[in-house]
């Protein structure tokens, strides 16, 4: 089946830094990718859609000055958390569309992100 | 716009007891539904899908799901839980007009006792 890997997989990081996570498609190419956050013990939020070559588009009430997202390749997509603060610590997770246009999102294992 | 509901946040079984939880979609057109499942300390994993045809839908671990598209639900059942199938399960749908954008529902924690 389709891989989607993330990096790191957990980032500690001193309040106010920039933190970027890679999500990338390992054996297929996803012109779409998309990014959740989930806060422990609740759902998946849909932060932005990612889309190869083109702008991210952020769902209402995330701030894409805080989350810059750049999705450079087919492959590859990274979300930078800009001047991180405690409140962004959370689970991030990325998934890719396949190009062939299939339904199915295939999900990354996520990152872990605490900001001291 | 798109939404999941689900009904039951928390549910305790007993082993071998038979589970069904469900799960709510709003949206007009033609969706793809999906169940995923979270154990502790792990990444979400799918169970099964749902794109068209049959609308029993048989997953992985001996899960299955049945759409019924004039109730708009989804809803997740296996015959006989095990301790081993506590976790906290998602319902999720997305749609070809929706960009593929996959909403997930709240989540169902389940918890099998031994």
């Amino acid at each position: 089946g389709a891989v989607v890997s993330q990096h790191p997989s957990r980032v500690i990081c001193k309040s106010g830094t920039s933190v970027k996570i890679e999500c990338r498609s390992l054996d297929f190419q996803a012109t779409t990718m998309f990014w959740y956050r989930q806060f422990p013990k609740k759902s998946l939020m849909l932060m932005a859609t990612s889309n190869e070559g083109s702008k991210a588009t952020y769902e209402q009430g995330v701030e894409k000055d805080k989350f810059l997202i750049n999705h450079a390749s087919l492959t590859l997509s990274t979300l930078t958390v800009t001047s991180a603060h405690p409140e962004d610590s959370s689970f991030y997770i990325c998934s890719a569309r396949d190009q062939g246009g299939y339904n199915e999102q295939f999900f990354g294992p996520g990152t872990r992100l605490t900001v001291l | 716009a798109q939404s999941v509901s689900q009904h039951n946040h928390h549910v305790i079984l007993s082993e071998a007891a038979s589970l069904e939880l469900g799960c709510n979609y709003s949206y007009g057109g033609t969706v793809n539904l999906f169940w995923y499942v979270q154990y502790p300390g792990q990444h979400l994993q799918l169970l099964l899908k749902y794109f068209s045809g049959d609308p029993l839908v048989k997953g992985i671990k001996g899960f299955e799901a049945e759409f019924i598209k004039s109730k708009f639900s989804f809803n997740l059942r296996k015959p006989s839980v095990q301790w081993s199938d506590t976790a906290e399960y998602f319902c999720a749908v997305n749609a070809r007009t929706g960009g593929f954008k996959t909403i997930f529902g709240a989540g169902t924690r389940l918890f099998v006792k031994a």
